[in-house]
């Protein structure tokens, strides 16, 4: 079956230390994004990417970096600059450009600090 | 600069029908959607309006007006698993296409 892979589902980091969020999907979509998600708030766009090796910084790229280097993968680094990282960590993914399309989302990583 | 509002919490009950209203403020209005989100789940697309006028998806219909910059979401036949959040995203222009989303509607059904 055709879909978003996220993992881990649950993380930790300590102080200081930079953590990767894994995104993977099969859909053969071309663009990917990543979101936050904290209780009670809508979605956050961190980052997202319409074709492989490129992507563009969302509303709150700060602290965040990621990478396209294959259109199955989109992976999400939490570095230590994210003075606040505790959230729930949303990959989607979207095919074709029609305003209709819709995006399909992972399971999520929820993420905490230790 | 751009907002979109919805209230924060609905209740109904089983087998009755609700509206979920969702105002927005965008230079670049291009769509409205709307997605379901159980707790601690992925959202999950629901419907989606450019033009204005109603869109049935079976029990699901979402509504839009471009003038009034508003839409809504209604819900007929409720059933338990219904009870979720539920959130409007505009897909804006102005912000290269990008969806922004609205804080969510928590719906509570009871028996």
């Amino acid at each position: 079956d055709g879909g978003i892979t996220q993992s881990p589902k649950y993380l930790f980091r300590k102080e200081g230390q930079n953590v990767t969020l894994s995104c993977e999907q099969n859909l053969n979509h071309d663009a990917m994004y990543w979101y936050r998600q904290d209780p009670g708030q809508g979605l956050r766009l961190i980052y997202y990417s319409q074709i492989v090796n490129d992507f563009q910084k969302g509303d709150i790229a700060e602290g965040y970096s990621v990478s396209r280097e294959k259109k199955e993968s989109f992976p999400l680094t939490v570095t230590s600059a994210q003075k606040n990282p505790t959230a729930f960590y949303l990959c989607a993914s979207r095919g074709g450009q029609g305003g209709n399309q819709p995006q399909h989302f992972g399971d999520g990583t929820r993420l905490s600090i230790l | 600069g751009q907002s979109l509002e919805q209230p924060s919490e609905v209740t109904a009950v089983e087998g009755a029908i609700v509206q979920i209203n969702c105002t927005y403020q965008t230079s670049g209005f291009y769509g409205l959607s709307w997605y379901q989100q159980h707790d601690g789940g992925a959202p999950t697309f629901l419907s989606y309006n450019a033009l204005d006028g109603l869109e049935e998806t079976g029990r699901f219909s979402s509504f839009l007006s471009r003038s009034d910059s508003y839409g809504y979401l209604l819900l007929q036949e409720l059933q338990m698993k219904d009870s979720a959040s539920y959130f409007c995203a505009v897909r804006d222009m102005d912000s290269n296409y990008q969806l922004i989303w609205g804080a969510g509607t928590k719906l509570i059904i009871k028996p």
